[in-house]
């Protein structure tokens, strides 16, 4: 069974523009949560996917958004990039919505912003 | 809120010496604990967790955890470890309810296994 895909894997980014970052989910699973993870910070949460609808969303501005599709395949943009935005953001999928449930992660996506 | 702590930055182990590396958690209500490991440029891997049952509980790779409710514990464990140990290690909690889910990490801690 084929894991959980992030594409791209690298991108470099200029100050001001807008990124769109993409995870496919382990077939079947429907709970899509993206995370980002920086040295300062560590990981964080960012959303919550579940069929189709954002259930829980972070502390982050509302530059950050992002999306659900109806096969479960999730999609965050990032708009207007400061320096800090550079991270990297990892998508994690779940079979079901549980306390108890563990979660499988991406290889993430490593942004740059310069 | 529920919160994590790993209390040591770094830790080092001779190979083949037994590893802890240290977790302890602040949850409201019954804790739902996690562990993942990060191999460098990789996404996280899951390793274990405790849900309710046995205070011991084992994972992949050999791994275990020790759960202590009295001392808010959730030590992870190797009797015997090899270099390719040697990753980041990410204690967690998981917060839910009705609306959504997230885990809440821990700063995570360096393991080090030196031939």
């Amino acid at each position: 069974k084929a894991g959980v895909t992030q594409t791209p894997r690298y991108l470099i980014k200029t100050r001001g523009q807008q990124v769109t970052l993409s995870c496919s989910p382990i077939s079947g699973h429907r709970s899509v949560s993206w995370y980002q993870q920086t040295p300062g910070q560590g990981l964080q949460f960012l959303f919550e996917y579940f069929s189709e609808t954002q259930r829980n969303k972070g502390n982050f501005p509302g530059r950050f958004s992002g999306r659900q599709f109806s096969n479960s395949r999730s999609e965050m943009n990032v708009s207007t990039l400061e320096l800090g935005d550079s991270a990297l953001y990892l998508c994690a999928s779940s079979f079901y919505r549980g306390q108890d449930t563990e979660a499988f992660f991406g290889q993430g996506t490593r942004l740059t912003v310069v | 809120a529920q919160s994590v702590a790993q209390p040591e930055d770094q830790v080092n182990v001779a190979e083949g010496n037994p590893l802890t590396v240290k977790c302890t958690y602040s949850v409201s209500g019954n804790p739902y604990l996690f562990w993942y490991v990060q191999y460098p440029n990789r996404g996280l891997q899951f390793l274990l967790k405790y849900i309710t049952g046995d205070n011991l509980v084992k994972g992949s790779y050999g791994f275990e955890a020790e759960f202590n409710k009295s001392q808010t514990s959730f030590h992870l464990k190797k009797p015997s470890a090899l270099v390719s140990d040697s990753a980041l290690y990410f204690c967690a909690v998981r917060e839910w309810d009705n609306y959504g889910q997230n885990f809440v990490f821990g700063p995570g801690t360096r393991l080090s296994v030196l031939p």
